[in-house]
Parts: C-alpha cells; sequence; structure tokens
C-alpha cells in the first residue's frame, strides 16, 4: 500500500465511450502527477498538479481531459480515445521535491 | 536533448549471482537520480534517491551509486523476488516537477 489508490484497475472501452480514471492520495502530499506507460517505453508524463493548479501539461492530446478538485484527488477524464491509447495509467504524488509515489496504475484497453 | 539510457534491456541472474546495472544520463544541472522497482502490473515502487557523484545509497541486498555521468543499481547475491523492472530517473534544475524515466532494466533471478 503505497498511500496512492487507483480506480479502476482495469478498463475496456470503446472509441466513442466517456470514462474517467480516479486518483486519490492520503500521504498529504500537494503535488499529483498522470503518467501513460506503454509497452517498451519510457514512462511519459502527461499532466502535473500543483496545490490543484494544473502546472504542465506535456502537450497531450485533448480526448484526455484532468480535474483536480483538491490536492488529495485527481481524474482523467477520457472521450473518444483511439486504440494506441491503451496502456497503463500511472498515477503518482510528491511532497515539495521528494520522490513521487505511484498508485497500482489503472489498465486501460480500448477497442 | 535530455536522454536517461539505461543497460542491459534485460538481465538474467542466478540467485546468488551479483551484477550491477547502469543508468546513464545527459542533463545539465541534475537536482536528484531516482531508482525505482516495478513488478509486473503494478505501479513503480520508490527506492533511492542521489543527489550528487559520489554519494551512495544501500537497502538490503541493493546498492546504488552515482558519478557525473551515471548511476549503477548494484545487486549482491540477488534472490527471486529480486526479480522484476529497474526504472531510472533524473530531474534537472529547469525541469520543475518534471522527471525524466529510462526504458527500464527486467531483471529475472532464477532459483
Amino acid at each position: 500500500e503505497t498511500g496512492v489508490t487507483q480506480t479502476p484497475r482495469h478498463l475496456v472501452m470503446g472509441m466513442t465511450n466517456k470514462k474517467s480514471l480516479k486518483c486519490e492520495q492520503h500521504l498529504g502530499h500537494n503535488a499529483m502527477y498522470w503518467y501513460k506507460q506503454s509497452a517498451k517505453k519510457p514512462l511519459e508524463l502527461m499532466f502535473v498538479y500543483n496545490f490543484k493548479e494544473q502546472t504542465e501539461n506535456n502537450s497531450v492530446p485533448s480526448r484526455f481531459s484532468p480535474e483536480c478538485p483538491n490536492s488529495s484527488h485527481l481524474f482523467l477524464h477520457l472521450h473518444t480515445l483511439q486504440p494506441e491509447d491503451s496502456a497503463l495509467y500511472l498515477c503518482a504524488s510528491r511532497y515539495g521535491t521528494g520522490e513521487l509515489f505511484f498508485g497500482e496504475g489503472s489498465r486501460l484497453t480500448v477497442l | 536533448e535530455d536522454q536517461v539510457t539505461q543497460s542491459p534491456e534485460a538481465l538474467r541472474l542466478q540467485e546468488g549471482e551479483s551484477s550491477s546495472l547502469n543508468c546513464s544520463y545527459t542533463v545539465s544541472g541534475l537536482r536528484g537520480l531516482f531508482w525505482y522497482r516495478q513488478d509486473p502490473g503494478k505501479g513503480p515502487e520508490f527506492l533511492f534517491t542521489l543527489y550528487s557523484a559520489g554519494e551512495e545509497k544501500e537497502k538490503e541486498r541493493l546498492k546504488a551509486t552515482l558519478t557525473k555521468k551515471e548511476s549503477f543499481l548494484h545487486i549482491t547475491a540477488p534472490k527471486p523476488e529480486d526479480s522484476a523492472t529497474y526504472l531510472c530517473a533524473v530531474r534537472k534544475e529547469t525541469s520543475g516537477s518534471r522527471l525524466t524515466f529510462g526504458e527500464g532494466t527486467q531483471l529475472t533471478v532464477n532459483p
């Protein structure tokens, strides 16, 4: 248990569906991240939020829409995805300039 | 361009056979080098942070070292439960919250 909880753990969706990934951290951290992990590729930063404000958007397509209502919760809203968006989506949190703590990930399959 | 390169891509060891994993980086103004362990289907688990050349950190059978161009993760007398993918990441002065990850080394320890 890392203190970062992601739901759902697995998600299968069609290209026309709308779904959301949820992340909650119980560590009192002030920054939250979304990363994408595809097979044989390095972790790819998507978004960063510090104290609920978005501080990084790594040129992510608009079909991915993040939401951070408070420092403990982070969502990734998904709509009209493509099969190449199938991947493991990882949420992480951090306090100050310390290390990242990751959740277990949400395995997304787009049909 | 900043780069983080891990080698080898995959490594098979016999139980008790010590070895090292390499992470070489080409970033200016390093603000931290991080090692993570990732088990299949799970999120990365933090192992070590190194900040300056010459620094070393140890945890059980693992020891991480840092020079100005690379880091090594030494595994002494590994056990099958050490089998995992080991990820290296760097943060630089001007990157703010961003970590740049390598592709990882997949370690298998056979009994």
